[in-house]
């Protein structure tokens, strides 16, 4: 059973476009969400997180949204650029767990 | 520098034989995670441990088992039980479990990728 979704394996984006990563979630007592951001053959490193009592937060280029109606984030990166080539990974946490889970990853590819 | 050193980067093994992953942090955090990735699975939780010795089984611990004697070091044996062992392992840590999702997220490692034939 996938908590944690992330149905586009894939997504290719024109340099300077936006890029949008999406995610759902099934679980209401989710209140945590993170992206994650991972090179091959490293481990991921942190983007950008936000909590369901905001719907949006901000980091430079990156900004997560959070529709908690639709259990639905999305990470946008604007201008998207070629060492924003990797994979994304999302993740939920609530307050009745002490772990993280992730969905299974969007891989983004940002060509010239 | 602080961080989580992961070893072996590449290891090898033969079908039934147990090996044992490597981890060790320096960030003086309380709590650390296996998790094993595979193609098209994203993350998935293999064993975590609050405080030293203690852990707790992940989502997918059969065939695998945890020590944590020290702060610093969270070995996991991959034992001939896995039945799949093949994949890439990442170790990670936090500040604290309960809250390692508010106050400080996870910290991963490089990795160790075993093939197992």
């Amino acid at each position: 059973d996938q908590q944690v979704k992330q149905n586009s394996p894939s997504l290719r984006v024109q340099e300077g476009r936006i890029s949008i990563l999406n995610c759902d979630y099934t679980n209401s007592m989710f209140d945590y969400f993170l992206w994650y951001k991972k090179y091959p053959a490293e481990g991921p490193t942190f983007l950008i997180s936000i909590s369901s009592i905001k719907d949006k937060n901000e980091d430079g280029r990156f900004t997560v949204f959070l529709n908690k109606s639709a259990k639905h984030l999305s990470l946008h990166i604007v201008p998207s650029q070629p060492g924003d080539s990797a994979v994304y990974f999302c993740a939920a946490s609530g307050l009745n767990t002490d772990k993280l889970i992730f969905g299974t990853g969007t891989r983004l590819q940002v060509f010239p | 520098d602080g961080g989580i050193t992961q070893s072996p980067k590449y290891l090898f093994r033969k079908e039934g034989q147990n090996v044992t992953l490597s981890c060790e942090q320096n960030l003086n955090h309380d709590a650390m995670y296996w998790y094993r990735q595979d193609p098209g699975q994203g993350l998935r939780l293999i064993y975590y441990s609050q405080i030293v010795n203690d852990f707790q089984k992940g989502d997918i611990a059969e065939g695998y088992s945890v020590s944590r004697e020290k702060k610093e070091s969270f070995p996991l044996t991959v034992t001939s039980a896995q039945k799949n062992p093949t994949a890439f392992y990442l170790c990670a840590s936090s500040i604290a479990a309960w809250r390692s999702s508010y106050n400080s997220p996870l910290h991963f490692g490089n990795g160790t990728r075993l093939t197992v034939t």
